[in-house]
């Protein structure tokens, strides 16, 4: 089965730091664009972060420039977010999603169930 | 950043109803625009890509179309699974930016 499963949310204060890991498996890992996108309490969807297949290229969101690192171990399967500085309004549901690989498509096929992330002041 | 934009923000229908929901991005984004179902307390699910194509495994109830800066995603013949929140995705342009959704309730 294609599978993303998040983990490492959790409470942490305001200015503190939180590294979350996104496991995937029932697919080739390294053959995917990876993406980061969060939901705040009741809100819409908001992109984060990407990153290539071999990790050569990342993109962020500019609000999050600086203070969050994507990186992945492919030899792990594994997508990584590291949010240093962290600041009240990053409270969400952190997902991770895999860019489908179909020609013609940018779209986000499989998603994470999502790991929440909770900046207390 | 391109900014997405949807309407209307909430709809109320019965099941069995068609239903229309309009995107706009604030510049084109050619066919790059996908849309998503999100259903209470879950992640979201992939409907529609590149504007008009079904994902795979999705009842052909649900359809996509438009180019540029205008898009609709229609779905004919509402199921109770259907009510849930939509949202569309520009992913032309980094960053990827999301519509602020549209929730679909029972009337």
């Amino acid at each position: 089965e294609v599978q993303l499963v998040e983990s490492g949310g959790g409470l942490v204060q305001r200015g503190g730091s939180l590294r979350l890991s996104c496991e995937a498996s029932g697919f080739t890992f390294s053959s995917y664009w990876m993406n980061w996108v969060r939901q705040a309490p009741g809100k819409g969807l908001e992109w984060v972060a990407n990153i290539k297949q071999d990790g050569s290229e990342k993109y962020y969101m500019d609000s999050m420039k600086g203070r969050f690192t994507i990186s992945r171990d492919n030899a792990k399967n594994s997508l990584y977010l590291q949010m240093n500085s962290l600041k009240v309004e990053d409270t969400a549901i952190y997902y991770c999603a895999r860019l489908q690989l179909e020609p013609h498509s940018e779209a986000f096929d499989i998603w994470g169930q999502g790991t929440m992330v909770t900046v207390s002041s | 950043d391109i900014q997405m934009t949807q309407s209307p923000s909430s709809l109320s229908a019965s099941v069995g109803d068609r239903v229309t929901i309009t995107c706009r991005a604030s510049q084109s984004v050619t066919k790059y625009l996908n849309w998503y179902r999100q259903k209470p307390g879950k992640a979201p699910e992939l409907l529609i890509y590149s504007a008009s194509t079904l994902q795979s495994g999705v009842p052909s109830r649900f359809s996509g179309s438009g180019s540029g800066t205008d898009f609709t995603l229609t779905i004919t013949s509402l199921h109770p699974d259907d009510f849930a929140t939509y949202y569309c995705q520009q992913n032309y342009i980094t960053p990827s930016t999301f519509g602020p959704g549209t929730t679909l309730d029972i009337k």
